[in-house]
């Protein structure tokens, strides 16, 4: 197995929602990452969890929450958003610490639009 | 601040022209470099990726890019595009083998049949 799996794949939340989107990968990579993509945008970086331990977060607002439950699964919940949050949400996986020798696996997505 | 630059915002093709895309970027020690594409509606893909070794890379799809160290550069080329190459092109580079992708702006290409 070689994927990064996002689901869903699309999804519509209000403001007021509780929702969370999921990423599990098989790979035995120990490194994963949720990143933000707008239209015609390179992807940001959001969170970087390494050995299920959050090791980076480029300072997201709070209503993000990442959760690493186990090496194959990454979740990001999500409260009280913003339209201005609606993107495509990408979750990557890698080598830890090798991330430049390995390179990333990028899952699918999820695009998100917030009502 | 380390960056990446694609120089080139938009490119219009015709089918079968020759293709080159720049990329520079502004770090002086060890880099990894990658090309992604991402076509219209779809996610990331790894088009190719230099670690070490020959600096003439081959990946997917006849693309293939050239690192050349002293200009701080790794410019993506085709001989000959093809219509459905129509996509978003990323140039991305990771710095001393850390985590963290530095990304380009991207180069959005289109190729007119």
């Amino acid at each position: 197995d070689t994927e990064v799996t996002q689901t869903p794949k699309h999804l519509v939340m209000g403001m007021t929602n509780k929702k969370s989107l999921k990423c599990e990968q098989h790979m035995g990579h120990r490194a994963m990452y949720w990143y933000k993509q707008k239209a015609k945008k390179p992807p940001e970086l959001m969170f970087v969890y390494s050995y299920e331990k959050l090791s980076i977060n480029e300072s997201v607002p709070s209503r993000f929450s990442p959760e690493c439950p186990n090496s194959s699964l990454l979740n990001l919940h999500l409260h009280a958003l913003q339209p201005e949050d609606s993107a495509l949400y990408l979750c990557a996986s890698s080598q830890a610490g090798q991330g430049g020798n390995y390179g990333y696996t990028f899952g699918s997505g999820t695009r998100l639009t917030v009502v | 601040a380390q960056s990446v630059s694609q120089h080139n915002h938009h490119v219009i093709l015709s089918e079968a022209a020759s293709l080159e895309l720049g990329c520079n970027y502004s770090y002086g020690g060890t880099v990894n470099l990658f090309w992604y594409v991402q076509y219209p509606g779809q996610h990331l893909q790894l088009l190719l990726k230099y670690f070490s070794g020959d600096p003439l890379v081959k990946g997917i799809k006849g693309f293939e890019a050239e690192f050349i160290k002293s200009k701080f550069s790794f410019n993506l080329r085709k001989p000959s595009v093809q219509w459905s190459d129509t996509a978003e092109y990323f140039c991305a580079v990771i710095l001393d083998s850390n985590y963290q992708l530095i990304w380009g702006a991207g180069t959005k290409l289109i190729i007119k049949p």
